[in-house]
């Protein structure tokens, strides 16, 4: 099994509906990293969650870190066309140097 | 103007060949990765280097060989390549010793068939 796990793995909505992605950890993170994998293209750096309870948003994507460090929510409100891609959560735990991201989630949005 | 370029984009070949792809970041940063993404789209991390140190060495195959002549270069050389290795190889970077030391910048893509 992954240490890091999304849910669900594939999405298709209408635009204009609000969506959430889910990214659960086996173990403490020491920091959460939202990217999004545009297709043919590399990851773009989204948000960046370190603080159990801390919340961000950027324009109309917001992630939430919840209090044991364990787990994080991805949530888009009104969504667009331009949305469309595949979401990937990284994880940074302690002890260790590396990145490890998540199985990652397809999102499709149809006009 | 590309913050990490890496080249080439798109490399078809025959099992058994030998390929490099090259990497290069002008964001002054000072570790650089090399991930693998699967047909899954799974993104494992494969190498990284701080300052032309490796510090991460995961378990990949020694036909895999990275090199960094400084910091701003990653390349990676792949050896008697096997149908197995066909993935999406991206580069990338960040800067240690900072708050945002795991917000990497990646990288385009270099897409490896093999045949």
């Amino acid at each position: 099994s992954q240490e890091l796990e999304q849910s669900p793995q594939s999405l298709i909505v209408q635009e204009g509906k609000n969506l959430t992605i889910n990214c659960t950890s086996s173990k403490t993170l020491y920091g959460l990293y939202w990217y999004k994998q545009k297709y043919g293209e590399g990851l773009i750096f989204l948000m960046m969650l370190q603080k159990g309870g801390e919340e961000k948003s950027h324009e109309k994507i917001t992630a939430k870190l919840d209090e044991k460090k364990q787990q994080s929510s991805l949530h888009i409100t009104a969504s667009q066309p331009s949305h469309a891609g595949i979401y990937l959560c990284g994880a940074g735990y302690y002890n260790t140097d590396k990145l490890i991201f998540g199985t990652g989630t397809r999102l499709q949005v149809f006009p | 103007d590309t913050a990490v370029s890496q080249t080439p984009k798109y490399l078809v070949t025959q099992m058994g060949n030998d390929k490099s792809i090259k990497c290069e970041q002008n964001l002054g940063h000072d570790t650089m990765y090399w991930y693998k993404q699967d047909s899954k789209k799974f993104l494992k991390i494969m190498f990284s280097y701080n300052n032309k140190e490796l510090i991460i060495n995961e378990t990949v195959p020694n036909r895999f060989s990275p090199k960094s002549p400084d910091k701003a270069h990653l390349n990676l050389h792949i050896n008697s390549l096997e149908l197995g290795d066909s993935a999406v190889y991206f580069c990338a970077s960040s800067q240690s010793g900072t708050a945002g030391a795991n917000v990497l910048t990646f990288g385009a893509g270099s897409r490896l068939t093999v045949l």
